[in-house]
């Protein structure tokens, strides 16, 4: 299984831009690396998916480097309503489908 | 309206009685999975089905049965709670592709307390 490692917690400001870092060092390589959000009393929501190099979208910007070892998911100038718990998740491959969502990254954006 | 579906938002239960959380969704979705979600554990895969008729383990299935008579629902069933099981239950769906290339979409779970 390909599992995931994130900081448990991380704080910013409004109007900051920021990393949430996701180690994933068995990554298989029919992987791909998805990234959720979570609010209070709601299910994960689907932020941003990639394979390799970089994805954007209205959301935000996932980095993937060469070796696929880590990803980054990139949120431009945060704002209050950003304060979430952030999921990377790692796919086993084809064939199997035992989900790991680990702990997660716990965003707290201030004022 | 179209999406995933949890009934009940909220359930209380005693330890020993049977309790079912159903799961519907209205996109036609192949895979369906149940979720648990307890402090500091993030979500852990209790069951999945890829099809209609089609289910198999997860990480945490102990003490739970699913059945998946059409595709748009996926009832889950714990078949004598225990405090244990209290927790907040999650039902995801995605696209017939596999979950890796397609992402999950989930409910607003379940709250269930077990005394």
């Amino acid at each position: 299984l390909a599992k995931t490692t994130q900081p448990i917690s991380m704080d910013s400001y409004e109007g900051q831009e920021v990393n949430i870092t996701c180690s994933h060092n068995n990554i298989a390589t029919n992987d791909y690396i998805t990234w959720y959000q979570q609010f209070p009393s709601q299910g994960p929501r689907f932020i941003i998916q990639g394979y390799k190099t970089k994805v954007t979208n209205e959301v935000a910007s996932l980095f993937i480097p060469a070796d696929r070892k880590s990803s980054t998911l990139s949120l431009p100038r945060v704002s209050l309503s950003d304060t979430a718990v952030y999921y990377c998740l790692v796919g086993e491959g084809t064939g199997g489908f035992k989900t790991i969502f680990g702990a997660g990254t716990r965003l707290f954006v201030k004022a | 309206d179209a999406g995933i579906t949890q009934s009940p938002r909220y359930k209380i239960t005693e330890t020993g009685r049977q309790v079912t959380l159903m799961c519907h969704q209205t996109w036609s979705h192949s895979y369906m999975f149940w979720y648990r979600q307890d402090l500091g554990h993030g979500l852990r895969l209790i069951y999945y089905s890829a099809a209609a008729d089609i289910t198999d383990k997860g990480e945490v299935p102990d003490g739970y049965v699913v059945s998946r008579s059409k595709t748009e629902n996926f009832p889950l069933t714990l078949e004598s709670a225990t405090r244990s099981q209290t927790s907040v239950y999650f039902c995801a769906s995605s696209e017939s592709l596999g979950q890796y290339n397609q992402p999950q979409h989930f409910g607003d779970g379940t709250r269930l307390s077990i005394l």
